[in-house]
C-alpha cells in the first residue's frame, strides 16, 4: 500500500506473555520511529532507525523492549513480560529524512496497534 | 525539565475565533520545529513546518522564536472542523522527533 501499514490493529495479552507489533513503511523511506501513546497523553518516543545507522534506542522504558529493522524495511517491536503499564497505542511512522538533514523530517504515521494487557 | 512544553488546554472557543497556541522547548541545538494535528483516535498528521522567518498557510501562522526557544501556532477564523489537538514537534539533526503532549481546541457553534 502507499501508507505506512502497522499490523495487528488490536492486541489484547495476558500479563507476562510476549507481543511482536509489526511495522511495514512507505517503501524507499530510510528512517523508521516508534512512538507510544497511553490514553490522554502525548507521543512517547521509543525508538529510531535511520538507513544503515546504529538505531538510537534512548526512549525504550526497560529492557523488556526490543526492535528490529530488517533489510532497512520492516520493523518489529517485541515486548517481552508485557506489563499492565505497557497498555497503550503503539505508532510507527517513516520520513524520508536522510542522516544529519533534518529538513526533510515529515512523518507519515501508521494507524497504531492498540495494545491491552490485562 | 520536558523537552518540548504545551499548555494542554483545552482552549474552547466559538467559531470565528482566532486562537493562540504556545510551545516552549529546552534543547538549544534543535533545527527542526513543526506542528502536527491529531484528531480523536486518529494518528498525528503534519499541519505545517515553522521555519525562523515565519510562515502562513491560509488561516494558520506559524512563528518561530529562537532567542526565547518558543513556537506559536494561530488559527484565525476557527471553523469546527479544526478541533482536534495540536502537537509541537521539534529535532535536531540525525535525532528523533521529539513530541510535545499536544494543546486540544474546541471549536463550537
Amino acid at each position: 500500500g502507499a501508507g505506512v501499514s502497522q499490523s495487528p490493529s488490536n492486541k489484547v495479552t495476558e500479563k507476562g506473555k510476549d507481543v511482536e507489533l509489526r511495522c511495514d513503511p512507505i517503501s524507499g523511506h530510510t528512517a523508521l520511529y516508534w512512538y507510544r501513546q497511553s490514553l490522554g497523553q502525548g507521543l512517547e518516543f521509543l525508538i529510531y532507525f535511520q538507513g544503515n545507522s546504529a538505531p538510537d534506542k534512548s526512549g525504550l522504558p526497560s529492557d523488556r523492549f526490543s526492535a528490529e529493522r530488517t533489510g532497512g524495511s520492516v520493523s518489529t517491536l517485541t515486548i517481552q513480560r508485557t506489563q499492565q503499564e505497557d497498555s497503550a497505542v503503539y505508532l510507527c511512522a517513516s520520513s524520508l529524512a536522510t542522516f544529519m538533514r533534518a529538513t526533510n523530517e515529515k512523518l507519515f504515521f501508521g494507524s497504531g496497534t492498540q495494545l491491552s494487557v490485562l | 525539565r520536558k523537552e518540548v512544553e504545551q499548555d494542554p488546554g483545552p482552549f474552547n472557543v466559538p467559531e470565528g475565533a482566532t486562537v493562540a497556541f504556545n510551545c516552549t522547548y529546552s534543547n538549544s541545538a534543535s533545527q527542526s520545529f513543526f506542528w502536527y494535528r491529531q484528531d480523536c483516535r486518529k494518528e498525528p498528521k503534519l499541519l505545517m513546518s515553522v521555519y525562523s522567518s515565519g510562515n502562513e498557510d491560509g488561516r494558520f501562522t506559524a512563528q518561530l522564536n529562537r532567542a526565547s526557544q518558543y513556537i506559536s501556532l494561530l488559527i484565525r477564523d476557527s471553523k469546527l472542523s479544526d478541533s482536534a489537538t495540536y502537537l509541537c514537534v521539534v529535532n535536531q539533526a540525525g535525532t528523533a522527533l521529539i513530541f510535545g503532549k499536544g494543546t486540544t481546541l474546541s471549536v463550537s457553534s
